[in-house]
């Protein structure tokens, strides 16, 4: 069965850093997403992305966070100057079409870790 | 704000007995509301979907319930196993048109003892 991937699965980064989250979505979706987790909160939003551009982004997804599809399998979350509240495992998930009854499946995640 | 709140925050039961989960959020108007189960560390996985005119929706042992009128929704899992350990999180759609934004909940945290 299709998944979604992601790597890698722990990164340890020092604070200043830029970190880049890779996630390759399953290969017939077309609407591709990045969530994170803090330890112990709730899941958040950060950024949807469709036709190669952000279609809606959250207060969290400022100038430090920028998202590509720089080839046809791959999307990435590139985190410029990492801070330690970026500390968080950070979800990727993909949807097929744009309905809003169709399930977004999410990968297993990247922990990040910043000291 | 979109809000969605769970209850309780941690649950503990025996293997085989029965648990109800509960829902309660404010977004509105809303497209469809789902349960996920999260393991820890993995991402979630989808147990449930219900649109807004749907009142219960079963998946083998798992099932869902919604009351719209009073933004309401449960998840009662039956027979328990030791498996069903994980985060339980309640996910409402905005009826948005577009995006498909997540509004996550809060979670239960069940665990399933012997």
């Amino acid at each position: 069965e299709p998944e979604v991937t992601q790597t890698p699965s722990h990164q340890v980064t020092q604070m200043g850093q830029e970190v880049i989250l890779r996630c390759v979505p399953i290969s017939n979706h077309l609407y591709f997403y990045w969530y994170r987790q803090i330890l112990g909160q709730k899941v958040e939003f950060l950024v949807s992305f469709y036709n190669n551009e952000i279609s809606e982004k959250s207060e969290i997804f400022d100038d430090q966070f920028s998202v590509e599809r720089p080839d046809g399998s791959n999307f990435t979350l590139k985190i410029r100057s990492t801070k330690l509240e970026d500390s968080a495992m950070y979800f990727c998930a993909s949807l097929q079409g744009g309905g809003p009854y169709n399930e977004q499946f999410f990968g297993p995640g990247t922990r990040l870790t910043v000291l | 704000k979109n809000q969605v709140e769970q209850s309780p925050q941690s649950l503990i039961i025996l293997e085989g007995k029965n648990c109800t989960l509960q829902c309660n959020y404010t977004v509105s108007p809303f497209s469809n509301l789902r349960w996920y189960k999260q393991d820890t560390g993995r991402g979630p996985v989808s147990l449930t979907i219900m649109t807004f005119s749907e009142n219960t929706k079963s998946n083998g042992r798992y099932t869902a319930t919604l009351d719209a009128d009073t933004k309401q929704s449960s998840l009662h899992i039956t027979a328990s196993q030791l498996s069903d350990s994980a985060s339980y999180i309640c996910v409402v759609i905005p009826f948005t048109g577009g995006g498909n934004k997540l509004t996550f909940g809060t979670g239960t945290q069940l665990k399933v003892e012997l």
